[in-house]
């Protein structure tokens, strides 16, 4: 079964500096890879998501993500977070099976609260 | 995207009752999926409910404990069943909008005392 580790559970940024998040996940076949955004109080967006193709993607935001297949990780950038910006981020894993069909299901990392302050 | 409608939001239940979650998508979907996301933790997968057929249990989550139902492309409940505290969490339906990603529902707060 797959699983997906964040490295961090609490970053806290001031405004405009540099942010990446780690994500890393296990399962040896092909994946879909996600980051979703939870804003106090709200309901979980889609930030961005990799399902093939050029490995650095782009969100919503100002966010992107590397998808780098040989170290199993998807971490997500941002160059100047905003006050704005706090929230708790989620990376998840669809896996696929060896016909490239979806399993379906969702795995979540632990997720990052991100702080930043005005 | 697709959107979904979930409710109750939030409710405080007596332990030993259960509480019965909605979900309503404006479109047809094949597969549902039901969440939990317990308090400080991250999401975990209950079960994945296909219409016209049992839904598919993840391994710590039992059809007796929580009851699903998909009678239609549209719809889904999930019923949290004999409550005990240890059972308040936000409770989360998905589905899965292929290229588009998956999109969740506004959850439900559930507070057992």
């Amino acid at each position: 079964a797959q699983s997906v580790s964040q490295h961090n559970h609490h970053v806290i940024l001031s405004e405009a500096a540099s942010l990446e998040l780690g994500c890393n996940y296990s399962y040896g076949g092909t994946v879909n890879l996600f980051w979703y955004v939870q804003y106090p109080g709200q309901h979980l967006q889609l930030l961005l998501k990799y399902f093939s193709g050029d490995p650095l993607v782009k969100g919503i935001k100002g966010f992107e993500a590397e998808f780098i297949k040989s170290k199993f990780s998807f971490n997500l950038r941002k160059p100047s977070v905003q006050w704005s910006d706090t929230a708790e981020y989620f990376c998840a894993v669809n896996a696929l099976n060896a016909g490239g069909t979806s399993y379906g299901k969702l795995t979540f990392g632990q997720g990052t609260i991100l702080t930043v302050h005005p | 995207s697709a959107v979904i409608s979930q409710k109750p939001s939030r409710d405080i239940c007596q332990r030993g009752t259960s509480l019965t979650i909605q979900c309503q998508v404006d479109s047809q979907v094949t597969m549902m999926f039901w969440y939990r996301q317990q308090p400080g933790q991250s999401l975990t997968l209950i079960a994945t409910a296909n219409q016209g057929s049992e839904a598919t249990y993840e391994s710590g989550f039992v059809i007796d404990k929580f009851p699903i139902s998909r009678p239609n492309l549209t719809f889904s409940t999930l019923t949290v069943s004999n409550m005990s505290p240890e059972d308040s969490s936000i409770y989360l339906c998905s589905v899965d909008q292929g290229i588009y990603g998956y999109t969740f529902g506004s959850g439900t707060r559930l507070t057992v005392v």
